[in-house]
């Protein structure tokens, strides 16, 4: 599975989007870009997965570049219940999630 | 909405002792998943279980860790002889079969040996 690279935090005013950076210059052609969050000492959350097109949901968009290296997940209107540490997680073969360091966010008020 | 529960939330046990953690997966998953964060560090994959076996299992999970499924709902992590080191939060997870990177965490059990 492909390394990722995200900044160690960030921090965004509250009803502003965030927009999480994530390079994975490694990713193969079959390797899907999956985001999770883990809010202080909670269970990761799912947010949103993608391959190469962009995607939204009610959570968030995900957007990837053509050539596949970084992507963007984009919260549009940030609330301080987003403040939480957010994982970019390239998968590939193996059932399990390898978490990194993450982003962790601040939403300011 | 279904969720992932586990039990207990916080477990304080002495070294040496056996521990078993308890999961109840979302009704419909079919794969189970364990894993721990130890305070302050990343999250870390144990163990991956479908269909009533081990799927996959990192170096962590040594000869000291087991997992179960004794019935229809719950899931089990169980820890034989407990050393401080087994000290973290372990969180289950689940998904379905065709969603195995949308894994749904518990709460997760904080696990204290002293």
């Amino acid at each position: 599975d492909a390394k990722t690279t995200q900044p160690p935090s960030m921090d965004c005013a509250e009803g502003r989007a965030a927009n999480l950076p994530c390079n994975h210059s490694t990713i193969s052609g079959n390797e899907y870009v999956y985001w999770y969050r883990q809010i202080h000492s909670q269970g990761p959350q799912y947010i949103i997965h993608g391959l190469k097109n962009n995607e939204t949901n009610e959570m968030a968009s995900l957007i990837i570049t053509e050539d596949r290296k970084s992507s963007t997940l984009i919260l549009p209107h940030a609330t301080l219940r987003d403040t939480a540490v957010y994982y970019c997680i390239v998968i590939g073969s193996s059932y399990k999630l390898i978490f990194g360091s993450g982003t962790r966010l601040l939403v300011r008020p | 909405e279904p969720e992932v529960t586990q039990t207990p939330s916080h477990q304080v046990t002495q070294m040496g002792q056996e521990v078993i953690l308890r999961c109840v997966p979302i009704s419909n998953h079919l794969y189970f998943y364990w894993y721990r964060q130890i305070l302050g560090q990343k999250v870390e994959f144990l163990v991956s279980f479908y269909n009533n076996e081990i799927s996959e299992k990192s170096e962590i999970f040594d000869d000291q860790f087991s997992v179960e499924r004794p019935d229809g709902s719950n899931f089990t992590l169980k820890i034989r002889s407990t050393k401080l080191e087994d000290s973290a939060m372990y969180f289950c997870a689940s998904s379905e079969l065709g969603q195995l990177y949308e894994q749904y965490f518990g709460p997760g059990t904080r696990l204290t040996v002293t």
